[in-house]
């Protein structure tokens, strides 16, 4: 069975600081990885996808990939409140299909 | 991003009713959507995926007749959840994929069934 992990927190951060987010995966066939952030009550918003080893820089964000060791990770620097959310990491084969991670509740201290 | 709509936003609705919930694709062509439930403080559960022009492929568990799924164009799903019963009380989910799997998410239809 496919499984992605991912600590559940809360992790706070205080606003400015880094915020790390860190996901495992057990199948070694997986190509794409996706960082989604859900608010409270709404749907999940894309906001990192990285298909190859190494980092990938958008804004604030920065996706980071090792496929040997089967982990992806989320850095957020900068941190604002309004970066506080449920932040899932997502997997998929080569099928389309996603398999999410529960998800890490992130909150930005003020 | 592309941008997917779903609609309702919310439904309430009696025990035994059926519901339909449309999700559309609305400045991309998607030949796969995707139908999720998630649960209050729960990870997206996916119930199946929806390719145009044939039939949905479920996840295990998930009841087909229940469910039930159409594609009938390159930016319209429809979900019907049918003789809903309270425990369908869920929020419902749809995507789309486009390029390289990345899939992006309508608004999601909050579902509660007296």
């Amino acid at each position: 069975q496919k499984e992605v992990e991912q600590n559940s927190g809360p992790l706070s951060v205080p606003e400015g600081a880094i915020a790390s987010l860190n996901c495992t995966y057990s199948d070694r066939v997986s190509q794409s990885f996706f960082w989604y952030r859900q608010y409270s009550g709404k749907s999940p918003e894309l906001i990192m996808s990285i298909y190859s080893n190494g980092d990938k820089e958008d804004g604030r964000f920065t996706a980071q990939l090792n496929k040997a060791s089967q982990y992806v990770s989320l850095l957020i620097r900068d941190s604002q409140p309004s970066d506080s959310a449920t932040y899932l990491c997502a997997v998929a084969g080569g099928n389309e299909k996603l398999t999410f991670g529960t998800g890490t509740r992130l909150t930005i201290i003020p | 991003g592309a941008v997917v709509s779903q609609h309702p936003s919310w439904v309430i609705c009696k025990s035994g009713t059926s519901v339909k919930i449309e999700c559309r694709s609305l400045d991309f062509q998607a030949t796969t959507m995707f139908w999720y439930r998630q649960f209050p403080k729960q990870s997206l559960m996916l119930m199946a995926t929806s390719n145009e022009g044939s039939k949905a492929t479920y996840e295990q568990g998930v009841e087909k007749d229940k469910f039930l799924i159409n594609h009938a164009s390159l930016t319209l799903s429809t979900l019907t959840v049918t003789s809903a019963h309270p425990e369908d009380s869920s929020f419902y989910i749809c995507s789309a994929s486009q390029a390289d799997n990345e899939q992006f998410f309508g608004p999601g239809t909050r579902l509660t069934v007296l």
